[in-house]
């Protein structure tokens, strides 16, 4: 069975300031892909950056990067010059070990992100 | 980038009416399409895996016959929410992921329904 964890229900950071928010992940599974999504307030779910199990690099998107340490089976988002634009709910999520051409995602809980001046 | 649309954004509706919610891929053709709830303040949990052609796999505890998924093509999904009740309330969301399979699922822009 797959869990994914987010501990943080709400993180405030000051404009400019980098913050991380956290992710654990469990599965028995070895390939997989840990992928953040942003929530803003009207709904959307905004895709921010994916990871796969396989992967030698740390995962990067502009402000956003994925501090992967797969021993600790942590994922957990980066985001560097935070902006005022950046408060939202933030979800972290796995994917289901590949069945075909597209797999399920499983998400965590949240974290609501504040971003303060 | 590739994009999916999600008609409507918001509904209001009458206890025991069916509402359908559509979920479209415009530039690429969606085999696979997920449906997603969400509850307020609460995490998006599946509801159903749709399939081009085929019938929708259900998750545990999700009602087959309440929530009706039409995958007709290959760039359309469509949810029918029927006899809803107020319990039924709730924000869905839909989601299609791109040919390849190891890339990210993109996520239509929700339907926030409301039954009174």
């Amino acid at each position: 069975a797959q869990k994914i964890t987010q501990t943080q229900p709400g993180m405030f950071v000051q404009e400019k300031e980098a913050v991380t928010l956290d992710c654990t992940y469990d599965t028995s599974d070895p390939s997989y892909g840990l992928f953040w999504y942003k929530q803003p307030s009207s709904g959307e779910m905004i895709f921010l950056i994916y990871q796969g199990s396989y992967d030698q690099q740390n995962a990067t998107e502009g402000r956003y990067s994925l501090n992967f340490q797969k021993a600790r089976k942590s994922a957990n988002l980066v985001i560097s010059a935070s902006q005022l634009g950046d408060s939202a709910m933030y979800f972290c999520a796995m994917r289901e070990p590949n069945t075909g051409t597209a797999s399920k995602l499983t998400f965590g809980t949240g974290t609501r992100l504040q971003v303060t001046l | 980038g590739a994009v999916v649309s999600q008609h409507p954004s918001r509904v209001i509706c009458k206890s025991g009416t069916s509402v359908k919610i559509e979920c479209r891929s415009l530039d690429f053709q969606a085999t696979t399409m997920f449906w997603y709830r969400q509850f307020p303040k609460q995490s998006l949990m599946l509801m159903a895996t749709s399939n081009e052609g085929s019938k929708a796999t259900y998750e545990q505890g999700v009602e087959k016959d309440k929530f009706l998924i039409n995958h007709a093509s290959l760039t359309l999904s469509t949810l029918t929410v029927t006899s809803a009740h107020p319990e039924d309330s709730s924000f869905y969301i839909c989601s299609a992921s791109t040919p390849n399979r190891n890339e990210k699922l993109f996520f239509g822009s929700g339907t926030q329904l409301s039954v009174l």
